[in-house]
């Protein structure tokens, strides 16, 4: 079974459509994130969610807002997609009452902005 | 978070040690040492952390030095699939879980 899966992990769209990128994780971890990897390959935070309730937001534009129907799923939705939104997403997941462990990611959704 | 400074690049044979500095010169007492890699395509996988000691696992070691300002991720037998990005990562535990953005890493390629 896998542990932190992202659907779709291919997203090719136009600029100014609205989609959407789900992730469910299977750990029974309090708190999910979504990451942006650029075509640097930086990879920065977005956002954390512990128990259905945000706690980071990483200046992201607006356009972008999280939903968290309950504690194993986090999904992103993205509003007027523009082309500097292309980049490979990945949504992550921690048991946040356990000091000091680590982050378990999913497998990455690659969304193209045409 | 602290910041780290990575080399861009290293190579190793098949089989011998790999050796992966980090610097983090300006440390926190309560931050932690972590080590993820991410191998072509696939989403950051965790491989070890440590504060102050050295730390072992099934994957790798994590040599910290007395000052804590720098360290050394030793994978001691790399193999092909050991070829990746390794990131080095500097951050508070608990309550940050995660929260860390990513530097440059280094780029490990394991050669036969």
């Amino acid at each position: 079974d896998t542990a932190v899966s992202q659907t779709p992990k291919y997203l090719v769209t136009q600029m100014g459509n609205d989609k959407s990128i789900k992730c469910e994780q299977n750990l029974g971890h309090d708190t999910m994130y979504w990451y942006k990897q650029d075509s640097k390959k930086f990879l920065k935070i977005m956002f954390s969610y512990n128990n259905k309730e945000l706690i980071i937001n990483e200046t992201v534009p607006n356009r972008f807002s999280p939903k968290s129907p309950d504690k194993a799923h986090l999904n992103l939705h993205i509003n007027s997609l523009e082309l500097g939104d292309s980049a490979v997403y990945f949504c992550a997941s921690s048991p946040l009452t356990v000091m000091n462990t680590e982050a378990f990611f999913g497998q990455g959704t690659r969304l193209t902005v045409v | 978070d602290a910041k780290t400074t990575q080399p861009t690049s290293m190579d190793c044979a098949e089989g011998r040690a790999a050796n992966l500095p980090c610097n983090h010169s300006t440390i926190s007492g309560n931050e932690y040492v972590y080590w993820y890699r991410q191998i072509h395509s696939q989403g950051p996988q965790y491989i070890i952390h440590g504060l102050k000691n050295n730390e072992t696992n099934e994957m790798a070691s994590l040599i910290i030095t007395e000052d804590r300002k720098s360290s050394t991720l030793i994978l001691p037998h790399a193999t092909l699939r050991d070829t990746a990005v390794y990131y080095c990562i500097v951050r508070v535990g608990y309550t940050n879980a995660g929260k860390s953005t990513f530097g440059d890493g280094t780029t490990l390629t394991v050669k036969p």
